[in-house]
């Protein structure tokens, strides 16, 4: 079975700075990773995805991660963040052959200030 | 394309009382699933469809009974709601092959149960 760790539950950053909202995950077997974004009173929104290769993904609205396969982190980042950025991330991992079951972390509710 | 549509948006029960949550989507996905999400515990898995005619328990599925009508459709049902299943319920569904892996989610339904 595999877990996911969001350490960070709340992120308050200064519009225009820099942020990363830390995502661990524990799993026996290889992993695809997953990034998704909720915006107030909607749906989930996926932001990147890791399945294989380089393990610098970019997604979309500027946002990249990188997956530490020796450090089992999928850490996502931005250069600067926007008003408009503020939600709540979610990081979530699936096993290959598990059956596109994903296995979600407590999410971190980013909060972008003027 | 509408994506994925849930119906209703908001539902308030009685404890005690019965109802159907309704998914639908227009993708052609093979796969769908029900989640739950409460504060402070990010997305658990319900029910999932890997395949019309197939369903599997996920992680909390006590209370729920699923039934997947067709491809399009995936209902969740709610035989005698609860207060401890007052939450938001996200359908989601998903492709085949290795890009299946990603889920896409629908809008949500809230339920609260007094």
């Amino acid at each position: 079975a595999q877990s996911v760790t969001q350490l960070d539950s709340q992120v308050p950053v200064f519009e225009e700075a820099p942020v990363e909202l830390r995502c661990n995950y524990s799993s026996s077997v290889s992993v695809y990773l997953f990034w998704y974004v909720q915006y107030p009173n909607q749906g989930l929104q996926l932001l990147l995805k890791y399945l294989s290769g380089s393990t610098l993904v970019k997604g979309i609205n500027g946002f990249e991660a990188e997956f530490n396969k020796s450090q089992t982190s999928f850490h996502l980042r931005k250069p600067s963040v926007h008003i408009s950025d503020t939600a709540e991330y979610f990081c979530a991992v699936s096993h290959t052959g598990g059956g596109n079951k994903l296995t979600f972390g407590t999410g971190t509710q980013l909060k972008v200030e003027l | 394309n509408a994506g994925v549509t849930q119906t209703p948006k908001f539902q308030v029960l009685k404890t005690g009382q019965s109802m159907t949550l309704q998914c639908a989507q227009d993708m052609n996905h093979n796969s769908m699933y029900w989640y739950r999400q409460d504060p402070g515990m990010g997305l658990r898995l319900i029910y999932y469809s890997a395949s019309e005619g197939t369903t599997d328990k996920g992680e909390v599925p006590n209370g729920y009974n699923v039934s997947r009508l067709n491809k399009r459709e995936f209902s969740l049902r709610l035989e005698s709601a609860a207060p401890s299943q007052t939450s938001v319920y996200f359908c989601a569904s998903s492709g085949t092959g290795v890009e299946g892996e990603t889920q896409y989610f629908g809008p949500g339904t809230r339920l609260l149960v007094l």
